[in-house]
């Protein structure tokens, strides 16, 4: 149990378009969910907190109007870097919680490493 | 905000050696600390947590130990083997359950 998915693995893009990943918890509700970026060989920087049916959470630094996060199920989480430049190149990682399970525990996504040319 | 140090950046254990890793946080009000394996490319694996009424949690060769004073905890693995070498990364989470991480270790285990 307590699976989170996301899609796409990898994506390709060209400088100024928009990409969006989906963030899925695939047997269990997440009203939380979290959105990291890991650049290579950092660490995992939290970039917001994603809360079902209300806006999203961004923590200091974070541009919210680029970084685009609409949590409309309990399921699924989305997060869209608009107008894509390559410094945003970076593994973007989401995590949820289990709430029914009563523990703090974060699961995590796979991750959707992203490159914009 | 809470802020988490990890130190150190990279430790190499000859096989069968003990490895600690230690990090500290800034926020009293954390109360839970877990820690995660991260392996390249892939997702951080939570290998374990402790809370913040609890001095010390084993699991197997795997120990986490938290002086709520100092605001320090760390990771203790015994008997490393050469699957234990991965990135690891201790975590606080200051309320809210949003995690704040350390910068990483980079254990490597020499057979």
């Amino acid at each position: 149990g307590a699976v989170v998915s996301q899609h796409p693995s990898w994506v390709i893009c060209k400088s100024g378009t928009s990409v969006k990943i989906e963030c899925r918890s695939l047997d269990f509700q997440a009203t939380t969910m979290f959105w990291y970026r890991q650049f290579p060989k950092q660490s995992l920087m939290l970039m917001a907190t994603s809360n079902e049916g209300s806006k999203a959470t961004y923590e200091q630094g974070v541009e919210k109007d680029k970084f685009l996060i609409n949590h409309a199920s309990l399921t699924l989480s989305t997060l869209t870097v608009t107008s894509a430049h390559p410094e945003d190149s970076s593994f973007y990682i989401c995590s949820a919680r289990d709430e029914a399970s009563g523990t703090s525990e974060q699961f995590f996504g796979p991750g959707t490493r992203l490159t914009v040319l | 905000g809470e802020n988490v140090e990890q130190h150190p950046s990279t430790l190499s254990v000859q096989e069968g050696d003990s490895a600690v890793i230690k990090c500290t946080y800034s926020d009293s009000a954390s109360n839970y600390f877990p820690w995660y394996k991260q392996e390249l490319g892939k997702r951080p694996q939570l290998i374990i947590d402790i809370r913040s009424n609890v001095g010390e949690k084993k699991d197997q060769r795997i120990a986490v130990t938290l002086n709520k004073t100092a605001k320090h905890f760390s990771l203790h693995i015994t008997e490393t083997q050469p699957e234990d070498s991965a990135v690891y990364f201790c975590a606080a989470s200051p309320g809210t359950y949003k995690y704040i991480f350390g910068t990483g270790t980079r254990l490597k285990v020499l057979a």
